[in-house]
């Protein structure tokens, strides 16, 4: 079946636009999460989406930073006001609801701003 | 709070000699384990987990990894080096309270020597 995707795969962008990344998860997976990834290091967790609603934002840097997932499948991560540091891969992942369930992530979106 | 190390972060093994990445975590309640491998321009794909009962798990790939409790350890280990295991792998840990979300290592880069 199909898996998560993400597009664009590559945005460049100039420094203070705004920008929107999209993620499409597998059918049926309710739980939703937004990573941002750093050259060398590891994906570090922005949000998790359960059904329509953020059940945790705390990773979020900053105001600058929402997300929505409004029919509870596809989620669009928007970044206003960019800046040069939030330079990164951006990683989304769907999984099954419940304790122990593995993440399914899709291949990321190269964000680069200018 | 939870956190995950990864000793070594580049890794160099001759085709054919073992692989051993390691990792450890800290909380005070084990949580569920997982490894993923990356390879270049693609996502996160699941190695392996670990959630409850037995403590030596396989994975795809001929990879494996046990959890040791007393070390706070699950270390990812292959007999035989093959030079398609060429990637980065992660360690990434889930809180068996909640399970949704994952905390990350930085990444172990594993080349394979010809």
């Amino acid at each position: 079946g199909a898996g998560v995707s993400q597009t664009p795969s590559n945005k460049v962008t100039e420094k203070g636009k705004y920008v929107e990344l999209r993620c499409d998860p597998i059918s049926g997976h309710t739980a939703l999460y937004w990573y941002r990834q750093s050259l060398g290091q590891g994906p570090e967790f922005l949000i998790y989406f359960q059904g329509t609603g953020a059940a945790d934002d705390s990773g979020l840097p900053n105001d600058r930073f929402f997300a929505v997932r409004p029919e509870g499948s596809v989620s669009t991560l928007k970044i206003q006001r960019t800046e040069r540091g939030d330079s990164a891969v951006y990683l989304c992942a769907s999984s099954m609801t419940g304790v122990g369930y593995e993440q399914y992530f899709g291949p990321g979106t190269r964000l680069t701003v200018t | 709070a939870q956190s995950v190390t990864q000793l070594g972060s580049h890794v160099s093994v001759s085709e054919g000699a073992l692989v051993l990445l390691r990792c450890n975590y800290s909380s005070s309640v084990p949580p569920y384990l997982f490894w993923y491998v990356q390879y270049p321009n693609q996502g996160l794909q699941l190695l392996l987990k670990y959630t409850t009962g037995a403590t030596l798990v396989k994975g795809i790939n001929g990879f494996e990894a046990e959890f040791k409790k007393s070390e706070t350890s699950f270390h990812l280990t292959k007999p035989s080096a093959h030079m398609s295991d060429a990637a980065e792998y992660f360690c990434a840990v889930s809180p068996s309270e909640t399970g949704n979300q994952f905390y990350f290592g930085t990444g172990t880069s594993l080349t394979v020597i010809p």
